[in-house]
């Protein structure tokens, strides 16, 4: 399974895109990518995932790069409670057992 | 829906005490998971299950057991608990769609060893 990285802190200010990017130059053909977030204490919880078109829900958009070697995980307009460790995870779809969640990005959306 | 439940919430435990975890779901979703997430640190996977009566070993099996008798529980257990196991445990869950198949996670459960 591919790996990924990520910057291990971003800020953002409020009311702002926050712009989240991600690595995975390792990436194989039959592979998604799906981000996570998990607010502190709490469990994670699904954001978005896509295999190579942009994809956009209530929450944020997903823009995957042509070559699909790196994407950016957008929140158009970041609220305090954005604040959050956000995983960028590289998988095929049937296997959520391997989900590997690094250390992730922590986002602080300030006032 | 209640989604993913955890019980209990908190646990404090002596050394070699036993325990079990109890992880619950109402989405009739076909996998479940256990991760351990220790201060700083990713998930990492103890044990999964694809179906009712079928589970397989995750990234740190080792000090835990599971069972799925049931296809909407999943029970984590520590027969001897170890100061090493002080972590916070999340059970998730996904369903089998083919594609996609996002996990969902429960609140946690933050269990200490003394």
């Amino acid at each position: 399974d591919a790996k990924t990285t990520q910057p291990p802190s971003m800020d953002c200010a409020e009311g702002r895109a926050a712009n989240l990017p991600c690595n995975h130059s390792t990436i194989s053909g039959n592979e998604y990518v799906y981000w996570y977030r998990q607010i502190h204490s709490q469990g994670p919880q699904y954001i978005i995932h896509g295999l190579k078109n942009n994809e956009t829900n209530e929450m944020a958009s997903l823009i995957i790069t042509e070559d699909r070697k790196s994407s950016t995980l957008i929140l158009p307009h970041a609220t305090l409670r954005d604040t959050a460790v956000y995983y960028c995870i590289v998988r095929v779809s049937t296997g959520g057992f391997k989900t590997i969640f690094g250390a992730g990005t922590r986002l602080f959306v300030k006032a | 829906n209640a989604g993913v439940t955890q019980t209990p919430k908190f646990r404090v435990l002596k050394t070699g005490q036993s325990m079990t975890l109890l992880c619950a779901q109402d989405m009739n979703h076909e996998y479940m998971y256990w991760y351990r997430q220790d201060p700083g640190m990713g998930l990492r996977l103890i044990h999964y299950s694809v179906g009712e009566g079928t589970t397989a070993k995750g990234e740190v099996p080792d000090g835990y057991n599971v069972s799925r008798l049931k296809k909407q529980n999943f029970l984590l257990g520590l027969e001897s608990a170890a100061p090493s196991q002080t972590s916070v445990y999340f059970c998730a869950s996904s369903p089998w769609r083919g594609i996609g198949n996002e996990q969902f996670f429960g609140p946690g459960t933050r269990l200490t060893v003394l």
